[in-house]
């Protein structure tokens, strides 16, 4: 079965906190997206990583893959980071599969 | 640059009707994938095209369909909506599918009644 499954569902910080989302993926999937998904519904991407480790400010991704296993990582977390964080994997090229997001709300 | 649009930004339809939405992707994208959200959910994949030709489905029945015309805007279609068909519609551009970074619109909402 391809699936994309994230942990934690929700996440709750104070601000300053370093925050961690985990993404476990199946076989056949041979990239991840990190998508950020603000309230109203806009989408945008983060990263997309087949390998190895990405960074872009405050925001880190890396991927294990072999163990099948994406992390986005924020550092010194800020109340402007609150949102739905979504990974989705890359399926046979032609196919991305969606895990149910991280709700994160960060409190000043 | 111009980003992702799509048209209408809300919709309300009755069950068993069509309805048609729109997408122009940004500037020199040549991919363009759609996605439906439930409400409290992630999206899911419904289908990509790329220059012109379906590129991709998930699973979604025959009743979803789409085009993508020359110029990379695209339409989905929904034939005899049903009530599940409630929800976000998000469209996403890209140079050239799922190996690169996508470009979401804001999305359409679909309510059916």
């Amino acid at each position: 079965k391809n699936e994309v499954e994230q942990s934690p569902q929700n996440l709750t910080a104070q601000e300053g906190e370093f925050i961690t989302i985990n993404c476990s993926y199946s076989v056949g999937i041979s990239a991840l997206h990190w998508l950020q998904q603000h309230p109203g519904g806009g989408i945008v991407s983060l990263f997309m990583l087949s390998s190895g480790k990405k960074k872009h400010g405050r925001l880190i991704a890396t991927i294990n893959i072999q163990e099948k296993h994406s992390s986005l990582h924020i550092t010194a977390s800020h109340p402007r980071d609150s949102a739905v964080y979504i990974c989705a994997g890359l399926y046979n090229t032609d196919k991305l599969i969606f895990g149910t997001g991280t709700r994160l709300q960060v409190f000043p | 640059e111009t980003g992702v649009t799509q048209s209408p930004t809300h919709l309300i339809k009755t069950r068993g009707q069509q309805v048609t939405l729109r997408c122009s992707s940004q500037s020199g994208h040549n991919t363009v994938s759609w996605y439906q959200q439930a409400l409290g959910q992630g999206p899911q994949f419904i289908f990509q095209y790329y220059r012109e030709e379906e590129n991709g489905r998930g699973n979604f029945p025959p009743r979803f369909s789409g085009l993508q015309f020359p110029n990379y805007s695209s339409e989905l279609n929904v034939n005899a909506l049903e009530l599940d068909d409630s929800a976000l519609y998000l469209c996403a551009s890209s140079f050239g599918g799922f190996s690169y970074e996508q470009y979401f619109g804001p999305g359409t909402r679909l309510t059916v009644t």
